[in-house]
């Protein structure tokens, strides 16, 4: 067990909705890294929360939104879904932004777009 | 632009096998490197990294990779495999001085492990 928990499990909805997928670091870690997992992309990075700050941006759509809240926990925002959008999303958290603190990976959300 | 090829998308073998997975990356500039490991229905987690020094680095469950930089290359290593090494691994690379969460990975390989 990571100690990272994303929530829901399974997500399915419909093209043009709106979702959004939540993050719960370990406890004491103060960055979170969202990542996209599809069949035709591949693993993918979106974004880096640190500390409530966003940090880096990677591959993140426009339709795509993140943030951190007070508590540390972070919410992805998906909206005008596409059928493209079907992935695994990844939550990771590690301690700090330094190269060698180590990152933990929760077991993703799949989300389902029909 | 930095890339990953990881040159095998399936590698079966047998129980107690050796098994190379491999891994070339393109970079104008220096690079962190990693390999994670996903079992099914679960995270990845990092199996080893190399961020600089010996070019052998040796990472949990007994894997190993070296670091070849006139190659571009930073093959995974087992000696003996284990039923439990049924996984995708993913090669990854990271540009040094950029954010290390912002990995750019390879499309993985999927190890099987027959009896």
């Amino acid at each position: 067990d990571s100690g990272v928990t994303q929530t829901p499990k399974h997500l399915i909805t419909a093209t043009g909705q709106r979702v959004t997928l939540r993050c719960s670091p370990r406890s004491g870690d103060l960055s979170v890294y969202w990542y996209q997992q599809s069949l035709d992309q591949g693993l993918q990075f979106l974004i880096q929360y640190y500390n409530g700050e966003e940090r880096a941006k990677g591959n993140i759509l426009e339709r795509f939104s993140a943030q951190q809240f007070p508590d540390l926990h972070s919410e992805l925002n998906l909206s005008s879904l596409e059928l493209g959008d079907s992935a695994l999303y990844f939550c990771a958290s590690s301690a700090d932004a330094r190269w060698d603190s180590p990152l933990h990976f929760g077991n993703g959300t799949r989300l389902t777009v029909t | 632009a930095q890339s990953v090829t990881q040159l095998d998308s399936q590698v079966p073998v047998f129980e107690e096998a050796p098994v190379e997975l491999r891994c070339n990356y393109s970079s104008s500039v220096s690079v962190y490197l990693f390999w994670y490991v996903q079992y099914p229905n679960q995270g990845l987690q990092l199996l080893l990294k190399y961020l600089s020094g010996s070019t052998l680095v040796k990472g949990i469950n007994g894997f190993e990779a070296e670091f070849n930089k006139s190659q571009t290359s930073f093959h995974l290593r087992k000696p003996s495999v284990h039923i439990s090494d049924t996984a995708e691994y993913f090669c990854a690379v990271s540009v040094l001085g950029g954010s290390q969460g912002n990995l750019i990975f390879g499309k993985g390989t999927k190890l099987s492990v027959k009896p």
